[in-house]
C-alpha cells in the first residue's frame, strides 16, 4: 500500500501568514489522484482539494495544491482563524487508499 | 442539498457486532459510491471499504476481511456498515463519505456526522 508521510508534524503560525503543507508519497500517486482535507475538533474532515490541485465546491482561493508524482503541497496562502484545524492528505489512486497522519495547524 | 446522516452512538461489548446506517438525502443514491471511514480517538483517519450502491458490490481493505460487510438498501436510500467479533481497539468514530468520482476511486465531498462506536467490557 502507498504510504503518506505528512510533514511537519505541527505548523504553528500566526494570523495572516502563509502555511505550506507538505504529503509525500512511498510510490508514485496514479493521475495526480490526492486529496486534502481539514478537520475541526468534533466535525468530518472537509474536502478541500482534489486531483492534487482542483478546489472542491466553496473552498476559498487561498488554499491551493499542487505536486505530482511523489511530492504534494497544500499552501494557504493568508491564514484566517478559521484555518487552524488538522489537515490530511490522502491517495485514492490505488487500492487500499491511504491517508497521511495529519498535520496540526495551530495559532502562534 | 446533499446529506448524509448517521445513527447514533454504540456501546458494545468484546466479541458483538455492531451495525451503522447512513441515510442519504438530496442526490440520487444509486448514482455514487459510498465509503466507511473510521477515526479512532486523537488518531488519523484509516479507509476501511467502499460500496457501490447500485450494484452492491463491494471492497474491503485487508485488515478489515472477514469482519466487514457493507450492505445498502436502495428503497431508504441507506448504506450500512456491520464489523463483528469487535475488540476494544475499534473503538472509534466512523464515518460514511460519498465518493465524487465516477467509478468509486474520488475523493470523498460529503461526509456523515461519524458514529462513535465504544468497546468496552
Amino acid at each position: 500500500e502507498i504510504v503518506l508521510t505528512q510533514s511537519p508534524g505541527t505548523l504553528s503560525l500566526s494570523p495572516g501568514e502563509r502555511a505550506t503543507l507538505s504529503c509525500r508519497a512511498s510510490q508514485s500517486v496514479s493521475s495526480s489522484y490526492l486529496a486534502w482535507y481539514q478537520q475541526k475538533p468534533g466535525q468530518a474532515p472537509r474536502l478541500l482539494i482534489y486531483g492534487a490541485s482542483s478546489r472542491a465546491t466553496g473552498i476559498p482561493d487561498r488554499f491551493s495544491g499542487s505536486g505530482s508524482g511523489t511530492d504534494f503541497t497544500l499552501t494557504i496562502s493568508r491564514l484566517e482563524p478559521e484555518d487552524f484545524a488538522v489537515y490530511y492528505c490522502q491517495q485514492y489512486g490505488s487500492s487500499p487508499v491511504t491517508f497521511g497522519q495529519g498535520t496540526k495547524l495551530e495559532i502562534k | 442539498q446533499v446529506q448524509l446522516v448517521q445513527s447514533g452512538a454504540e456501546v458494545k461489548k468484546p466479541g458483538a457486532s455492531v451495525k451503522v446506517s447512513c441515510k442519504a438525502s438530496g442526490y440520487t443514491f444509486t448514482g455514487y459510491y459510498m465509503h466507511w471511514v473510521r477515526q479512532a480517538p486523537g488518531q488519523g483517519l484509516e479507509w476501511m471499504g467502499r460500496i457501490n450502491p447500485n450494484s452492491g458490490g463491494t471492497n474491503y481493505a485487508q485488515k478489515f476481511q472477514g469482519r466487514v460487510t457493507m450492505t445498502r438498501d436502495t428503497s431508504i436510500s441507506t448504506a450500512y456498515m456491520e464489523l463483528s467479533r469487535l475488540r476494544s481497539d475499534d473503538t472509534a468514530v466512523y464515518y460514511c463519505a460519498r465518493d465524487r468520482g465516477d467509478y468509486g476511486s474520488g475523493s470523498y465531498d460529503y461526509w456523515g456526522q461519524g458514529t462513535l462506536v465504544t468497546v468496552s467490557s
